[in-house]
């Protein structure tokens, strides 16, 4: 079946640092990708929709500047958390479909990030 | 995309079948029905999809009613690992592909 790989599963990093989290597709090419956000005991909360070749769409209240997203080929999508602080902790999850309407999206095993 | 409804949590005894429901009364023609699980820690799964047939696959059935209003999902024999949350979602194919998660249901199987 079609598989998400997300890189890295955890990452410990320092206020005012940056991080980068991929997300690739390993058997398809994908040229959509969303990001997600998940708090604790809470639901998943769409950041933005990746599009390759393209400027990222972002969700009413997602800082763009904050939240850099670069999807430069059909398998590959990076999100990049700038001058990350202690509230961007948080997991973050990437999904990825097929070409097609009816194929479904899959996700990555997600991202947990912890801001110290 | 449809809202959907669903319980906030539910029990099932291991070896017997879950049946977790879910109400999307103003969903469209043209919007699937997916089910996702997510289990503590580790990103949502695919589980299964449909439009109006009922479909089945290794992991589970889907029902859904003549006038697509509502569904059930069934794991068949519920194991320990199947303990997670399930997300219903009602997903227009044309509506730029994205998922829009509820808070599902959490479906605890015991011994």
């Amino acid at each position: 079946g079609a598989v998400v790989s997300q890189h890295p599963s955890r990452v410990i990093c320092k206020s005012g640092t940056s991080v980068k989290i991929e997300c690739r597709s390993l058997d398809f090419q994908a040229t959509t990708m969303f990001w997600y956000r998940q708090f604790p005991k809470q639901s998943l909360m769409l950041m933005a929709t990746s599009n390759e070749g393209s400027k990222a769409t972002y969700e009413q209240g997602v800082e763009k500047d904050k939240f850099l997203i670069n999807h430069a080929s059909l398998t590959l999508s990076t999100l990049t958390v700038t001058s990350a602080h202690p509230e961007d902790s948080s997991f973050y999850i990437c999904s990825a479909r097929a070409v097609g309407p009816r194929f479904p999206l899959h996700f990555g095993n997600g991202t947990r990030l912890t801001v110290t | 995309d449809a809202k959907t409804t669903q319980p906030t949590s539910m029990d099932c005894a291991e070896g017997r079948a879950a049946n977790l429901p879910c109400n999307h009364s103003t969903i469209s023609g043209n919007e699937y029905v997916y089910w996702y699980r997510q289990i503590h820690s580790q990103g949502p799964q695919y589980i299964i999809h449909g439009l109006k047939n009922n479909e089945t696959n290794e992991m589970a059935s889907l029902i859904i009613t003549e006038d697509r209003k509502s569904s059930t999902l069934i794991l068949p024999h519920a194991t320990l690992r199947d303990t997670a949350v399930y997300y219903c979602i009602a997903r227009n194919t044309g509506g730029g592909n994205k998922l829009t998660f509820g808070t599902g249901t959490q479906l605890k199987v015991e011994l």
